[in-house]
């Protein structure tokens, strides 16, 4: 089944402690994106790639990083995380930007 | 920051009405425009990627123009039922960068 996943689905954490939001897709797409939603605000891009090795800013990149070292891979890590940070994250893949699919999404809170 | 803006924020309508909503959008550096529709607890699905002036695009029930000179699309869904219940949300790509930027969503309820 052509999916992408996210890992963990809910986590709820401490301010500082370092994690990492896994993002994997079957489906051999070239394009991957991290979004936040936030209430009001809407879907809002973190970062996003092209391809391997291939990554780029989005809106919202403050005080995350991504890597892009395989194709089916898309990290998002947050490495010292803040109460700002606390939303619901999806990542999303494709053949292009122009069309997605979205993982099931995941929900952090910062404590 | 582009600004994305869809109105109305919600709607609530009657089964069989037919509704439309509004998504406006830089008109300069236009690369294309998108349409997702949102249900609550699930992930958003593409509707319609839309590029020229003057598209048209149609999936079933809903509709899609757009307008690139003014900066707006519309969306349309004719004869709402209850699984039209749903956030819909447009999203705009500039030049030929590969951001997107969403707008907010129109959340729409239909009810029997």
């Amino acid at each position: 089944e052509a999916q992408v996943t996210q890992n963990p689905r809910y986590l709820i954490t401490v301010t500082g402690k370092k994690l990492t939001v896994t993002c994997s897709q079957n489906m051999n797409h070239e394009y991957m994106s991290w979004y936040r939603q936030d209430p009001g605000l809407g879907l809002r891009q973190i970062y996003y790639s092209m391809n391997v090795e291939v990554t780029d800013k989005g809106d919202v990149p403050e005080g995350y990083k991504v890597s892009r070292k395989e194709k089916r891979n898309f990290p998002l890590i947050l490495e010292s995380p803040s109460p700002n940070q606390t939303s619901l994250y999806f990542c999303a893949s494709g053949t292009s930007s122009y069309e997605q699919y979205f993982g099931p999404g995941t929900r952090l809170t910062v404590t | 920051i582009l600004n994305v803006e869809q109105s109305p924020q919600s709607l609530h309508v009657q089964e069989g009405d037919s509704t439309n909503f509004t998504c406006s959008f830089p008109s300069s550096n236009f690369y294309a425009l998108h349409w997702y529709r949102w249900e609550t607890a699930k992930s958003p699905e593409a509707l319609f990627v839309m590029t020229l002036n003057g598209d048209e695009k149609k999936k079933g029930r809903i509709s899609a123009t757009l307008n690139t000179k003014e900066g707006y699309s519309y969306l349309y869904i004719k004869g709402s039922q209850p699984e039209d219940s749903a956030t819909y949300l447009c999203a705009f790509h500039p030049g030929t960068a590969s951001k997107l930027t969403f707008g907010t969503g129109t959340r729409l309820q239909v009810t029997l």
